[in-house]
């Protein structure tokens, strides 16, 4: 059975373009969230999103937007990059969109920004 | 604001022994805390939950403790092998599925 599987790995971006990053549930997931880990931090929550609706947002700007699919397929935009958007971009699947859930963490999506 | 800490540097040990990681947090009662294992340029993989209404919890080598009162964990693997070294991540449950977490610490175990 596939984990959480994201795309790209990798890509490097210049200062002010727009990226989209994708990412794919444990089949039976229905919620999926979205973190930004910068080197030497531990995860930052962005966004989660359940039954395609957004759950929670965390203090990002608006520079920042998911949204997740049907399939519960998500993806994450981020406008306008700034360079500290450079970051290792990491989705997450669960069963339920709240409680006591455990976390399936894909191998994330590393931004760079030049 | 809501503070989780973790020891800053890196914890070096001698295959075989215990290893005792410590997670600390301030202006904030969770309901439920998470450890998780990084390895470089991995995600996160989810090890122990513990309950606020739970001193402890088992698995195989690895021991949580939550201690509300202190407003800390302790995370022990007993008879560390080299193969444990990683980042250990702890997380605080912030609402639906949002976890907040600290910076990790890193653990060297050393044959």
């Amino acid at each position: 059975d596939a984990g959480v599987t994201q795309s790209p790995t990798h890509l490097i971006k210049t200062r002010g373009q727009q990226v989209t990053l994708r990412c794919s549930p444990i089949s039976g997931h229905k919620s999926v969230s979205w973190y930004q880990q910068v080197l030497g931090q531990g995860p930052q929550f962005i966004f989660q999103y359940y039954e395609k609706e957004e759950r929670g947002r965390g203090n990002f700007p608006d520079r920042f937007s998911a949204r997740q699919f049907p399939n519960y397929s998500s993806e994450l935009n981020v406008n306008a990059l700034l360079l500290g958007d450079s970051a290792l971009y990491l989705c997450a699947s669960s069963l339920q969109g709240s409680g006591a859930n455990v976390l399936t963490f894909g191998a994330g999506s590393r931004l760079t920004v030049l | 604001s809501q503070k989780i800490e973790q020891n800053s540097e890196a914890l070096n040990i001698q295959e075989g022994k215990t290893a005792t990681l410590t997670c600390n947090y301030t202006n904030y009662s969770p309901a439920y805390l998470q450890w998780y294992r990084q390895d470089p340029g991995r995600g996160p993989v989810f090890l122990l939950l513990i309950r606020e209404n739970e001193k402890e919890k088992r698995k195989e080598r690895l021991k949580v403790t939550f201690d509300t009162t202190l407003k800390q964990s302790l995370f022990h693997i007993t008879a560390s092998q080299p193969a444990d070294s990683a980042t250990y991540l702890c997380a605080l449950s912030g609402g639906y599925n949002k976890l907040i977490f600290g910076a990790g610490t890193r653990l060297a175990v050393h044959p």
